[in-house]
């Protein structure tokens, strides 16, 4: 079975910095494109970023709002996804979900989410 | 950035009812193009890829259609666990971006 497990949300101060992790276990971690979607609270979904399997170098795509604050990175060797955020504003407040790609089509798996509060 | 534009925003249905969604892209993305379902609280859950593929396990009620700039979403039959919020994303170019969401409420 698939399984996608965030952790690493909680409460930061604006300005701070926070890595969020994904552990996914039950298919071939290495094979898949992976993406962090995020929702603000009673919000719609917004695509965060993505990274690229070793085939094609671990390549990253960024959305606007975060791009050279937040960091995608993974681990193949421990099923792990990562997500560095730094210089974190209160419009990142959000439910932070990693999805699991086939092919390119984003999100046949998602894990729980968790819950990132940038407040003072 | 393609703009993704969802009709309606909110609707009223009654269980058994035939639900349609519009999606509307901002430039052609082809067939690029997939449907979720959320639920309150819950992560997100993709229904169709593709514009009109299938996920393995979702309920043939659910179809999709449309390429190029305008795709539909279609419940034959709604049911009661069908009542959420449904979203359109394109991902032909980044970045990737969802439409703003339908939600689907009990009549």
């Amino acid at each position: 079975e698939v399984q996608l497990v965030e952790s690493g949300g909680g409460l930061v101060q604006p300005g701070g910095s926070l890595r969020l992790s994904c552990a996914a276990s039950g298919f071939t971690f290495r094979d898949h494109y992976m993406d962090w979607v995020r929702q603000a609270p009673g919000k719609g979904l917004e695509w965060v970023g993505r990274i690229r399997n070793k085939a094609n170098s671990y390549t990253t795509e960024y959305a606007a709002s975060v791009k050279g604050r937040f960091t995608i990175s993974r681990d193949d060797s421990k099923s792990s996804l990562y997500l560095q955020m730094n210089s974190l504003k209160t419009e990142d407040t959000a439910m932070y979900y990693c999805a699991r790609d086939n092919g390119t089509y984003l999100g046949d798996s998602w894990g729980q989410g968790t819950l990132v509060t940038v407040s003072s | 950035d393609i703009q993704m534009t969802q009709s309606p925003s909110s609707l009223s249905a009654s269980v058994g009812d035939r639900v349609t969604i519009t999606c509307r892209a901002s430039q052609g993305i082809r067939i690029d193009l997939g449907w979720y379902q959320q639920k309150p609280g819950k992560a997100p859950k993709r229904l169709i890829y593709a514009a009109s593929s299938l996920q393995s396990g979702v309920p043939s009620r659910f179809s999709g259609s449309g390429s190029g700039t305008e795709f539909t979403l279609t419940i034959s039959s709604l049911q009661p666990e069908d009542f959420a919020t449904y979203y359109c994303l394109q991902h032909i170019s980044y970045p990737l971006t969802f439409g703003q969401g339908t939600k689907v409420e009990i009549k």
